[in-house]
């Protein structure tokens, strides 16, 4: 079984201020965690992705995230937010190995603010 | 590339009426999902198929939902009769996954949102 929680519904930050968007999962083997960004009215679009290799993540548009196994967390920064950077954001888990069947467990979401 | 194609991008309906989405996925890529995502909550699956067989339905309601993929690369999902409660954005998704795979991303449409009244 399989689960992921996003701590916080929605995180409001200042344009230029670092971001902290939390996520902890749990998974019964090492999984694949994932960080979907969702603009309105928009698909979900990938940002980074975390499997098994290094645990610290670059993504796109400066975001990173860091796989703490001791944890079970994977928390999304950014040093500095841009106004561009509102939107809902994900947490996703899937398990490895998958035999393909690619089941993806979505969290509910963190809606992040900026404020100008 | 092209990405997955959806449409229409908006659909009203009364309930008991029936509406249908198209997907159409990023070319060459064998596995199609459709998701539902209602309003503040994450996208739950309702459907996956490889090439076009259902690798799994276990949360599509099969009374008033059907999904097809009859061709291996686009697909419709439809709803008959709809419920208030089935008002959602509904996403197609598709990925180049083969068994064993676990690296590659999904790809989502803009989706479909619909509203039952």
């Amino acid at each position: 079984a399989q689960s992921v929680t996003q701590l916080d519904s929605h995180v409001s930050v200042s344009e230029g201020t670092p971001v902290l968007l939390r996520c902890n999962y749990s998974s019964s083997y090492s999984p694949s965690l994932f960080w979907y960004v969702q603009h309105p009215n928009k698909g979900l679009q990938l940002l980074l992705k975390y499997t098994s290799a290094a645990t610290l993540v670059k993504g796109i548009n400066g975001f990173e995230a860091e796989f703490k196994k001791s944890e079970t967390s994977f928390h999304l920064t950014k040093p500095s937010a841009h106004m561009s950077d509102a939107a809902e954001y994900f947490c996703v888990v899937r398990p490895t190995p998958n035999f393909g069947n690619e089941k993806l467990t979505f969290g509910t979401g963190t809606r992040l603010t900026i404020i100008p | 590339e092209a990405g997955v194609a959806q449409s229409p991008r908006y659909k009203i309906i009364e309930k008991r009426q029936s509406v249908a989405f198209w997907c159409n996925p990023i070319s060459g890529h064998a596995t199609l999902y459709w998701y539902q995502q209602i309003l503040g909550q994450g996208p739950k699956l309702l459907i996956q198929f490889q090439n076009n067989g259902v690798v799994d339905d276990s949360q599509l309601p099969k009374d008033r939902f059907s999904a097809e993929r009859l061709k291996g690369v686009d697909s419709t999902l439809k709803i008959q009769p709809a419920k208030l409660e089935d008002s959602a954005v509904y996403l197609c998704a598709s990925s180049p996954d083969r068994a064993f795979s676990y690296n590659s991303p999904l790809h989502f449409g803009n989706g479909t949102r619909l509203t039952v009244t």
